[in-house]
């Protein structure tokens, strides 16, 4: 049973315009949500991240909105760059399972020049 | 900060043989650590996870005598894929937890591609 869900494998976006990444996630534990971009044969980045008791958290060109009623989280980048193409994975972790991270299955982001 | 080192980055060893992957945190402690697995174009997948002087604790489907962690010190876990087949050739990645339990962000290295023939 997968408990992060990134229902979208890839997602293709003009240069300068918005990207939106979507996250959504069962386990009504999980109090913690991270970001983090991957590069082929590369260790994933840490992103962006949000704690359950906020519903937005904005850093630079990134902005993650967290609905704890939808159980759904989303990774929006604006203006989109080239250098952004990658594969992009949501991660959620509960404080009560010991913050490991589960991590949704990858969106692939490909922006266009 | 939060370094995290792993050599080597890529390994190509022959059927039957075992390999070692040190996994680094460079620039501060880490109590935890956590070996992951990745397959083409599929997600992270938890192996392990790595307390530092004592056993590893295994996900459900790991063979622990297969793939042995250890996590000798706040700095450094090796994971050592014993008796690799081609079936085990993957994309390897350790992460790193600064702090105790209280904290959520982990630190990835650059990952370990081994190739088994």
């Amino acid at each position: 049973d997968q408990q992060v869900k990134q229902n979208s494998p890839s997602l293709s976006v003009q240069e300068g315009r918005i990207s939106i990444l979507n996250c959504d996630y069962t386990n009504s534990m999980f109090d913690y949500f991270l970001w983090y971009k991957k590069y082929p044969a590369e260790g994933p980045t840490f992103l962006i991240s949000i704690s359950s008791i906020k519903d937005k958290n904005e850093d630079g060109r990134f902005t993650v909105f967290l609905n704890k009623s939808a159980k759904h989280l989303s990774l929006h980048i604006v203006p989109s760059q080239p250098g952004d193409s990658a594969v992009y994975f949501c991660a959620a972790s509960a404080r009560n399972a010991g913050n490991m991270l589960t991590f949704g299955g990858g969106t692939r982001l490909m922006v266009k020049p | 900060g939060a370094v995290v080192s792993q050599h080597p980055s890529w390994v190509i060893c022959k059927s039957g043989t075992s390999v070692k992957i040190e996994c680094r945190s460079l620039d501060f402690q880490a109590t935890t650590m956590f070996w992951y697995r990745q397959f083409p174009k599929q997600s992270l997948m938890l192996m392990a996870t790595s307390n530092e002087g004592s056993k590893a604790t295994y996900e459900q489907g790991v063979e622990k005598d297969k793939f042995l962690i250890n996590h000798a010190s706040l700095t450094l876990s090796t994971l050592t894929v014993t008796s690799a087949h081609p079936e085990d050739s993957s994309f390897y990645i350790c992460s790193a937890r600064d702090g105790g339990q209280g904290s959520y962000e982990q630190y990835f290295g650059p990952g370990t591609r081994l190739t088994v023939t």
